[in-house]
């Protein structure tokens, strides 16, 4: 099975300024139609999660600009380019090529220092 | 707009069945699959399973075979996911989540993502204690 490894497991940020988080999975995920399946999601205290990103670098319907993904074959970060207070939560890093099993990052929490 | 609501909060002794639900609307319910992700008191998310809402196939996490069954009604758009023998680590808060279509044959499954996306709408979550 596929482990997704994050770090760091805690980011204290300033508001205002960027963040970021990385993520590497055990095997490569190319999928065999070329795609590679790792999403980013982010949990606010008290909710379910909620997805950001898919596919390396596709911003979800409603979600900021200020979160980008990037990365290929194994290695893979999410930024946040102005950390805004709503931000607050933890994030995981989800794979999604071995189907359909889907793995997750431990989570790393996002707070303001 | 897509929803996914689920049932309320269920305390259970050790040993016993918990049946939780996930009602879907917004979309054909039978156009994608549902997977179950739990996660424990102040711990990550752990995938449980998936659901093909078409055809009724499943796959299971290797660690709950034997204890879990998925199931769907497509008559009323909802999934249900069924924990049995339950155990105190089984603690947990239960998510539904809308996944990709897909079939299983001989052990294995397949799909064509095509233009769906992985895990993009959640339920609220479920509250399951296990306490004696």
């Amino acid at each position: 099975d596929i482990v997704m490894t994050q770090t760091p497991l805690s980011s204290p940020v300033t508001l205002g300024q960027p963040a970021s988080i990385s993520c590497r999975s055990s095997q490569s995920l190319v999928h065999s139609d070329g795609n590679t399946y790792l999403s980013w999601l982010q949990q606010r205290p008290g909710q379910p999660p909620r997805l950001l990103i898919y596919k390396i670098s596709n911003r979800f319907s409603g979600v900021p600009d200020r979160f980008s993904g990037s990365g290929a074959g194994t290695d893979f970060t999410l930024k946040i380019s102005r950390v805004e207070a709503e931000d607050v939560g933890v994030y995981y890093c989800m794979q999604a090529t071995q189907f359909p099993h889907r793995a997750f990052g431990q989570g790393t929490k996002v707070e303001i220092k | 707009q897509v929803q996914l609501v689920q049932s309320g909060a269920e305390v259970k002794k050790p040993g016993a069945s918990v049946k939780v639900s996930c009602k879907a609307s917004g979309y054909t319910f039978t156009s994608y699959g549902i997977s179950w992700v739990r996660q424990a008191p102040g711990q990550g998310l752990e995938w449980m399973g998936w659901i093909s809402a078409y055809n009724g196939n499943t796959n299971y996490a290797q660690k709950l075979q034997g204890r879990v069954t998925m199931t769907t009604d497509t008559s009323t758009s909802t999934a249900y996911m069924e924990l049995r023998s339950l155990r105190s680590d089984d603690t947990a808060v239960y998510y539904c989540a809308r996944d990709i279509p897909g079939y299983c044959s001989g052990g294995s499954c397949y799909h064509d993502y095509g233009d769906f996306i992985p895990t993009d709408y959640w339920g609220q979550g479920t509250l399951v204690t296990v306490s004696s």
